[in-house]
């Protein structure tokens, strides 16, 4: 079976640290790219950062460049979000999902987890 | 970025209705657009992709069209379990973005 399972979130304070990790099952993991997205309470869908297969090209949403770093460990089937510099605009259930290369869908999606940016 | 806006916000309907969502680019968007269902506490669904596809296993009451920017989904008679969020998205550029959503509400 195809799974994507989030882990990692929580409540940290404003301008701490946090990394999430998605760990991918049922598929070939570094033939494929795989992002991350977001919801924040009450609102929409959110592209946060998508990562190629191979680990050799990254893509940033405005909102986050600079303080977000994605990676991935291949040989873990394993994708990472490390977060810097939080800020309370970044509180969110974020997704990771399967896809997002220009024309790519994004055709599998984790359960999400919680990030909770507040003092 | 491109932005993509949906209409309506929000949708009452009954189980039996047909039901349709219309979603803009601001730009041209060639055969790049996604259709997602989205309910509380779930993973997001992706039901069509390249505009007109039909995701495995969704069933045939779905439906998308269009070209361009302008993009619609259909639901030929909606059924209970269809009640949800629907998100178009556009994957067209290397910055992809959703529209804000369509709420489906039993009427």
């Amino acid at each position: 079976e195809v799974q994507l399972l989030e882990s990692g979130g929580g409540l940290v304070q404003p301008r701490g640290s946090l990394r999430l990790s998605c760990a991918a099952s049922g598929f070939i993991f570094p033939n494929y790219a795989m992002s991350w997205v977001r919801q924040a309470p009450g609102k929409g869908l959110e592209w946060v950062s998508t990562l190629s297969g191979s680990g050799g090209s990254t893509y940033y949403a405005d909102s986050v460049k600079g303080r977000f770093t994605i990676s991935r460990d291949n040989s873990k089937n394993t994708l990472y979000l490390q977060m810097n510099s939080l800020r309370a605009e970044d509180t969110a259930v974020y997704y990771c999902a399967k896809g997002g290369q220009l024309g790519e869908a994004f055709d599998i999606w984790g359960q999400g987890t919680m990030v909770t940016v507040s003092s | 970025d491109i932005q993509m806006t949906q209409s309506p916000s929000t949708l009452s309907a009954s189980v039996g209705d047909r039901v349709t969502i219309t979603c803009r680019a601001s730009q041209s968007i060639s055969g790049w657009l996604a259709w997602y269902q989205h309910k509380p506490g779930k993973a997001p669904k992706v039901l069509i992709y390249d505009v007109f596809s039909l995701e495995s296993g969704v069933p045939s009451r779905f439906s998308g069209s269009g070209s361009g920017t302008e993009f619609t989904l259909t639901i030929s008679s909606l059924q209970p379990d269809d009640f949800a969020t629907y998100y178009c998205q556009q994957y067209n550029t290397y910055s992809p973005t959703f529209g804000q959503g369509t709420k489906v509400e039993i009427k």
